[in-house]
């Protein structure tokens, strides 16, 4: 059974700090992970897909790794800023459709 | 483009009553997932329709829920009757295709049971 975990749970700092989150997962057999944010009261927004054959996606100041093999994605967070505070999900989907999330890490940047 | 919008956005009914959760994926994606997340817990998957057919419903709880997507456009939840532990945030996503696409969620209707 598919198992993720994502650590630190919780998470505040200083705006202008690399930040890194962390994502494992039990079963390496994955298609793909996926990195969401969520704001308290709204939905998920999707910020990258890495493929199963892929090592790392960018998008801004976003940078999402993705190593199977060892079953650990990492999110970093370039420079963080006040408009980054939120809670961060990782999701994988194997052969199946369905996405199997972690619990989140909430983040908080005070300026 | 809209996005998955989701009705209602709130939701309070006693335990017992009838509650029918509303999704509409983006235009034109043939795929729609239904999740949810109750307190403190991960969000879980639910069910998956392609078009207007249940893929997988693994994920429903139990019997007291029904989901339906006539037509292949909007889907529906129901719970009958709800319970307590029903409470949560149920969210809808959808995508073009299956496998590799990215699934896009809506904003979610949180479900009070009292």
């Amino acid at each position: 059974k598919q198992e993720v975990t994502q650590i630190p749970a919780a998470l505040s700092v200083p705006e202008g700090e690399n930040l890194v989150l962390n994502c494992s997962f039990t079963d390496s057999a994955i298609y793909n992970l996926q990195w969401f944010r969520q704001d308290p009261g709204k939905g998920l927004t999707s910020l990258l897909l890495i493929q199963s054959s892929q090592r790392e996606q960018t998008s801004g100041r976003l940078n999402a790794s993705l190593d199977k093999s060892s079953g650990r994605s990492t999110l970093y967070i370039a420079a963080s800023q006040p408009g980054d505070s939120a809670t961060y999900l990782c999701a994988v989907r194997r052969g199946t459709d369905k996405l199997i999330f972690g619990t989140g890490t909430r983040l908080q940047v005070f300026p | 483009e809209a996005g998955v919008t989701q009705f209602p956005s709130h939701s309070v009914i006693e335990k017992g009553q009838t509650v029918t959760l509303r999704c509409d994926p983006i235009s034109g994606h043939d795929n729609l997932y239904w999740y949810r997340r109750v307190m403190g817990k991960e969000i879980k998957f639910l069910l998956h329709f392609v078009k207007e057919s249940k893929q997988d419903e693994s994920g429903m709880p139990n019997n007291r829920f029904l989901a339906e997507r006539t037509g292949g456009t909007y889907s529906t939840l129901k719970v009958q009757p709800a319970e307590l532990e029903d409470s949560g945030v149920y969210f809808c996503a959808s995508s073009v295709n299956r496998g590799q696409e990215t699934q896009y969620f809506g904003p979610g209707t949180r479900l009070l049971v009292l």
